[in-house]
């Protein structure tokens, strides 16, 4: 267990709809970040979070946002939804993210199914 | 743009042999790479991790050899395990990289045989 939960871990959908996905990182890390991963890629970092401040951005698309809010938990919200969109979607926390070097960690996932 | 590549998608090995996963970089700025394994269902576990001022890192069972002119690693598990069946990704972050971003390889399924 890495100490990151994410729920829900499976959310099926339909087309055009909007879904929130949410994450709380391990006790005592700042930075939270976002990645998915689909059947035919390997995990694409979507962005980062550190301390309620978006720091990095990565491949994402622009109906997709994130934020992280003062208790440190965040959300990745997910709208207008496409077939292409079901994944995995994973968050990962660590404890600053201010350098190259610091780990992160996992949570189980949540996988999401657009129908 | 694959920045980290691991070639071998599959991998077999008998248990209590040596098992060893490739892992091959283009970007010269990544200073930081780390190696996850995964079991179906459940998020990347962090193994092990190397600097790129060291050429090795050593935990238990897990050793990471970073060849930075080669722009290679390589993670070696001994002896291996039925417990050690998983994906294993490589990843890379660097200073051109702030805030930690890491880029993945596509990852090496390891399949353990008695």
């Amino acid at each position: 267990d890495s100490g990151v939960t994410q729920t829900p871990k499976h959310l099926i959908t339909a087309t055009g709809q909007r879904v929130t996905l949410r994450c709380s990182p391990r006790s005592g890390d700042l930075s939270v970040y976002w990645y998915q991963q689909s059947l035919d890629q390997g995990l694409q970092f979507l962005i980062q979070y550190y301390n309620g401040e978006e720091r990095a951005k990565g491949n994402i698309l622009e109906r997709f946002s994130a934020q992280q809010f003062p208790d440190l938990h965040s959300e990745l919200n997910l709208s207008s939804l496409e077939l292409g969109d079901s994944a995995l979607y994973f968050c990962a926390s660590s404890v600053g993210g201010r350098t190259s070097t610091d780990t992160q960690y996992f949570g189980p996932g949540t996988r999401l199914t657009v129908l | 743009d694959q920045q980290v590549k691991q070639n071998s998608p599959s991998l077999s090995v008998q248990e209590g042999r040596i098992s060893i996963l490739n892992c091959d970089y283009t970007n010269s700025m990544f200073d930081y790479f780390l190696w996850y394994k995964k079991y179906p269902a459940e998020g990347p576990t962090f193994l092990i991790s190397i600097s790129s001022i060291k050429d090795k890192n050593e935990d238990g069972r897990f050793t990471v050899f970073l060849n930075k002119s080669a722009k290679h690693l390589s993670l070696h598990i001994v002896p291996s395990q039925p417990g050690d069946s998983a994906v294993y990704f490589c990843a890379a972050s660097g200073r051109t990289d702030s805030w930690g971003k890491l880029q993945f390889g596509a990852g090496t399924q390891v399949v353990v045989t008695p």
